[in-house]
């Protein structure tokens, strides 16, 4: 247990609808992260969250929309996504938001888009 | 941007010593070295880092050359449990995160 969760852990949503990943973290951090790994991918990082407010928005599609409430909470809210969208999406926290900070990473949402 | 380039797979027999190696030829003098690791369809888990002097904790040692143009993560004691893919990083300092990078790592396969 990484002190990171993340609900749920797996989904299968149509190119219509619309979802939404959960991600707390009981550690006390101020900073979020949410990744995309893809099969056979690097991991890609999609958005950085440093107290509430979004620092990094790594040119992801606006189909994908990050919200963060407050600084133990982060969601992502899918609509309309593509086949091409099926991956492992992982969320991740830091003490603080540099590129340095040590990351703590959830077990991530296993996304199948038909 | 420092990019870092990994065996694509290694094997290691339980309870013998794991050495993955990395190469990190561009590394920046404030740049940090990063090692995780993703056991199949979990998260990464955070292992070491270090940036110039040699780094051990319960999980691993991590030796840095003293050009720091590579280093060597090191299991003393591998287990089955320590199969995965690990990925070695150098991490820009503040918010450079265009050039965070993770690879593709090593798999390391631990055998009986």
């Amino acid at each position: 247990e990484t002190g990171v969760t993340q609900t749920p852990r797996h989904l299968v949503m149509g190119m219509t609808n619309k979802k939404s990943l959960k991600c707390e973290q009981h550690l006390g951090h101020n900073a979020m992260y949410w990744y995309k790994q893809s099969a056979k991918k690097p991991l890609e990082l999609m958005f950085v969250y440093s107290l509430e407010e979004r620092v990094e928005n790594n040119s992801v599609p606006s189909r994908f929309s990050p919200e963060c409430p407050n600084s133990s909470h982060l969601f992502l809210h899918l609509h309309t996504l593509q086949p091409e969208d099926s991956a492992l999406y992982l969320c991740a926290s830091s003490q603080g938001a540099g590129a340095q900070e040590t990351q703590y990473f959830g077990p991530g949402t296993r996304l199948l888009v038909l | 941007d420092a990019k870092t380039t990994q065996p694509p797979s290694m094997d290691c027999a339980e309870g013998r010593a794991a050495n993955l190696p990395c190469n990190h030829s561009t590394i920046s003098g404030n740049e940090y070295v990063y090692w995780y690791r993703q056991i199949h369809s979990q998260g990464p888990q955070y292992i070491i880092h270090g940036l110039k002097n040699n780094e051990t904790n319960e999980m691993a040692s991590l030796i840095i050359t003293e050009d720091r143009k590579s280093s060597t993560l090191i299991l003393p004691h591998a287990t089955l449990r320590d199969t995965a893919v690990y990925y070695c990083i150098v991490f820009p300092p503040l918010y450079n995160f265009n050039k965070f990078y993770f690879g593709s790592g090593t798999k390391l396969n631990v055998k009986p």
